[in-house]
């Protein structure tokens, strides 16, 4: 079972930043949070992870809370092109990866 | 370098029948996944691997489904006696070791039918 939660849907303005919340109160000191995307029909595609620190690369910028029951993906400016499902994952170690339900992005011209 | 390879891209088979569908990883890669993927959900884990250990079968639905990966490298997941609930994608993916092993490759995945 995923050990996270996801709101099912959003909504964000093309150009504006795109902030995915995600919930994962009973994270355990050594799981990291992924996220993933998937566009359409393809295959899921890794952002970004981390530990407790904030994490930015080309691609989005992660927010962990200090108490790291909760994340936050932040896409700066989005595009059209970010219109996806995303996943939030919780994950120790080479642990399996698991994905649940994601959150559907819509980004509105 | 190739990404993940998966053949066939599309399989149609009848009820009954088995099929093999094979996994070429991102060479040098250590662990290889194999999910299955239904219209509008989320991958669902089936098996991993690390090297040739299958490190965690827990998903593999019944035992009509097995994976084997023997020299470490190319695996192949086998549906036997097929029956129309298999039809999904089946997809695959690869990782390096160490602290990149959550990063994930995916294939283009292999779309199954079963008639």
């Amino acid at each position: 079972d995923a050990k996270t939660t996801q709101p099912p849907s959003m909504d964000c303005a093309e150009g504006r930043a795109a902030n995915l919340p995600c919930n994962h109160s009973t994270i355990s000191g050594n799981e990291y949070v992924y996220w993933y995307r998937q566009i359409h029909s393809q295959g899921p595609q890794y952002i970004i992870h981390g530990l407790k620190n904030n994490e930015t690369n080309e691609m989005a910028s992660l927010i962990i809370t200090e108490d790291r029951k909760s994340s936050t993906l932040i896409l700066p400016h989005a595009t059209l092109r970010d219109t996806a499902v995303y996943y939030c994952i919780v994950r120790a170690g080479d642990d399996k990866i698991i994905f649940g339900k994601g959150t559907r992005l819509h980004i509105l011209p | 370098g190739a990404g993940v390879s998966q053949s066939p891209r599309y399989k149609v088979t009848k009820r009954g029948q088995d099929v093999a569908l094979r996994c070429d990883p991102i060479s040098g890669h250590v662990s290889l996944y194999w999910y299955r993927q239904a219209l509008g959900q989320g991958p669902e884990f089936l098996t991993y691997f690390n090297y040739e250990a299958q490190q965690d079968k827990s998903g593999l639905p019944n035992d009509r489904f097995s994976a084997e990966r023997p020299e470490g490298s190319i695996s192949t997941l086998t549906i036997q006696r097929t029956e129309q609930r298999d039809s999904a994608m089946y997809r695959c993916a690869s990782s390096a070791q160490g602290y990149l092993t959550g990063e994930l490759f995916f294939g283009e995945g292999s779309r199954l039918t079963v008639l």
